[in-house]
């Protein structure tokens, strides 16, 4: 299994809902990545987990959790979204640290 | 702060001609550099990369040049595609740990 999946593909939230997104790797890499892109610009890292630890937070809402249940898969916890945090959510995955990423097909959120 | 920046935002290339998508960084930290490609509301797939001890990569039809002196990298697709088209991003990251700075994009249009 040489992937990362990300489910859902798509999602349509209000403002006031709690949704979840989800991601998975089984290529034994130690670090996972959730990223937010919006349309015509690079990705923008949001959380970074090493080892199943959360090593980097780049200042992200509170409105988005992360969650590492093991090594295989990661979530992103939402609640209480905005309209402009509607975009793409990639999820990547590295052997280790400073390593290849290698990303999923994204969650696109739309924020009513 | 951009700290990698790709300067053409796009580039329209004749069928069978070679492309060259341009990429500079600021970090003189920075020693791992790798290009991906980007289909429009799909997660970036990773083409090819380069570390700082090396001036050149070539896999198939994609080549990676550093100029670590002029802090600039360059990929070469020869001969382009028409599936090729698409969005070309560049990272970098250094011995700072997990993090990749992206460049802004390049969209690649070769023509039939």
């Amino acid at each position: 299994d040489t992937e990362v999946t990300q489910t859902p593909k798509h999602l349509v939230m209000g403002m006031t809902n709690k949704k979840s997104l989800k991601c998975e790797q089984h290529m034994g890499h130690r670090a996972m990545y959730w990223y937010k892109q919006k349309a015509k610009k690079p990705p923008e890292l949001m959380f970074v987990y090493s080892y199943e630890k959360l090593s980097i937070n780049e200042s992200v809402p509170s409105r988005f959790s992360p969650e590492c249940p093991n090594s295989s898969l990661l979530n992103l916890h939402l609640h209480a979204l905005q309209p402009e945090d509607s975009a793409l959510y990639l999820c990547a995955s590295s052997p280790g640290d400073s390593e290849t990423q290698y990303f999923g097909p994204g969650t696109r959120l739309l924020v009513l | 702060d951009q700290q990698v920046k790709q300067n053409s935002p796009s580039l329209s290339v004749q069928e069978g001609r070679i492309s060259i998508l341009n990429c500079d960084y600021t970090n003189s930290m920075f020693d791992y550099f790798l290009w991906y490609k980007k289909y429009p509301a799909e997660g970036p797939t990773f083409l090819i990369s380069i570390s700082s001890i090396k001036d050149k990569n070539e896999d198939g039809r994609f080549t990676v040049f550093l100029n670590k002196s002029a802090k600039h990298l360059s990929l070469h697709i020869v001969p382009s595609q028409p599936g090729d088209s698409a969005v070309y991003f560049c990272a970098a990251s250094g011995n700072t740990g997990n993090q990749f700075y992206f460049g802004t994009g390049t969209s690649l249009t070769v023509i039939p």
